[in-house]
């Protein structure tokens, strides 16, 4: 599975949308880009994924550049309860076949009054 | 439909004492992960199951060992606990596009 590369950290103000982004450079054609989120010590919770066309459900958009390299997750209106940390993943699509994910340190994102 | 229950939430240990983290899922889903999460870090890998009868090795294995019960029941055993496996463990299942994660297992070795 590629690596990918996020900031540590961010702010937002609550009402505004949040940018997270994420490089994934050595992404080969058959990874998509999983984004999930950790609020406080809970299990991580999926939000959404992509392979090139960008996606949007309940909770977020992602858009992924053309050559894939990147993406950026948005939260269009952040609340005070997205205030979490999220991490951005490249994988192929089935985790089914028992396949290895690495989550890395994610990007804090601290949402505020 | 309780997903992914992991017991117990909370555990000290003693270094050398042994002890097996519990999970089960509800979900039918074929493979489950064992994770541990450090203070400020992501989450690591520790063995995966991809289904019913198969165990693999993930990043951090050495000093636990698993067995996959059946295909609802993966159990995570540390066999002589140490102070370097104070961490949050994390169990999770899967099918197709996406992982579900328990809530946890905080465990202190002193």
């Amino acid at each position: 599975d590629a690596k990918t590369t996020q900031p540590p950290s961010m702010d937002c103000a609550e009402g505004r949308a949040a940018n997270l982004p994420c490089n994934h450079s050595t992404i080969s054609g058959n990874e998509y880009v999983y984004w999930y989120r950790q609020i406080h010590s809970q299990g991580p919770q999926y939000i959404i994924h992509g392979l090139k066309n960008n996606e949007t459900n309940e909770m977020a958009s992602l858009i992924i550049t053309e050559d894939r390299k990147s993406s950026t997750l948005i939260l269009p209106h952040a609340t005070l309860r997205d205030t979490a940390v999220y991490y951005c993943i490249v994988r192929v699509a089935n985790w089914a076949g028992g396949f290895k994910t690495i989550f890395g340190a994610g990007t804090r994102l601290f949402v505020k009054a | 439909n309780a997903g992914v229950t992991q017991t117990p939430k909370f555990q000290v240990l003693k270094t050398g004492q042994s002890m097996t983290l519990q999970c089960a899922q509800d979900m039918n889903h074929n493979s489950m992960y064992w994770y541990r999460q450090d203070p400020g870090m992501g989450l690591r890998l520790i063995y995966y199951s991809a289904s019913e009868g198969t165990t693999d090795k993930g990043e951090v294995p050495n000093g636990y060992n698993v067995s996959r019960l059946n295909k609802r029941e993966f159990s995570l055993r540390l066999e002589s606990a140490a102070p370097s496996q104070t961490s949050v463990y994390f169990c999770a299942s899967s099918v197709n596009t996406e992982a579900f994660f328990g809530q946890g297992t905080r465990l202190t070795v002193v």
